[in-house]
């Protein structure tokens, strides 16, 4: 079934960890993002790629970074997690980024719990 | 600055219509997207605005009033199912989506 997959589904990560979100998309999509979604709050991006080989900057990208060497995979590193970055990380895709009805979807997150 | 603004939380009844509201104020605008979410789960899509009027797909319509900032997403016939948070999210100058919060609608028996 053609989609995104995330892995893991959740981890409870002790500070000061290091710690790679992965995240692998099998629809040929050129665009990619990283989301956190917290309660009350609405997603919120961290990290974006527009096509393989390209990554930019979100509304919070400190304290991750992302690479996209292939157009399947986008992972998301924390190089040194944080309690603030306990949250819900969801990665999307879409067929272009840019304007248009290009619907963004979406994986099933990863719950994140740093201690 | 970039600002979304819906209800927090609304309640509807199995079989009737509810209209959900959404303002925005985005730098630049390049249409507005409308998202569900249930509990749990990853937002599906529903729709997609980018000129005024209203569009309108099965059960559900969103309208979109650039002039206002103003967009709205109707569900019609409602059922259990349709209890789920729904995302406004206009695209900016950039082509970020700017995410609100959300609406978690209730729908009782």
């Amino acid at each position: 079934i053609a989609g995104i997959t995330q892995a893991p589904t959740s981890q409870i990560l002790a500070a000061g960890r290091r710690m790679t979100l992965r995240c692998t998309q099998d629809m040929r999509h050129n665009a990619m993002y990283w989301y956190r979604q917290d309660l009350g709050l609405g997603l919120r991006l961290i990290h974006y790629s527009n096509t393989a080989g390209t990554t930019g900057k979100g509304e919070v990208p400190d304290g991750y970074s992302v690479s996209r060497a292939n157009t399947d995979d986008f992972p998301l590193t924390l190089a040194s997690a944080v309690p603030s970055q306990t949250s819900v990380y969801f990665c999307a895709s879409s067929e272009e980024s840019g304007g248009g009805a290009y619907e963004q979807f979406f994986g099933p997150g990863t719950r994140l719990t740093v201690l | 600055g970039q600002n979304i603004d819906q209800p927090t939380e609304m309640t509807a009844t199995e079989g009737a219509i509810v209209q959900i509201n959404c303002t925005y104020q985005t730098s630049g605008f390049n249409g507005l997207f409308w998202y569900q979410q249930h509990a749990g789960e990853a937002p599906t899509f529903l729709s997609y605005n980018v000129l005024d009027g209203l569009e309108e797909k099965g059960r559900f319509s969103s309208f979109l009033s650039r002039s206002k900032g103003y967009s709205y997403l109707l569900l019609k016939e409602l059922q259990m199912k349709d209890s789920a948070s729904y995302l406004c999210a206009p695209m900016d100058s950039n082509y970020q989506l700017i995410w609100g919060a959300g609406t978690k609608l209730i729908i009782k028996p």
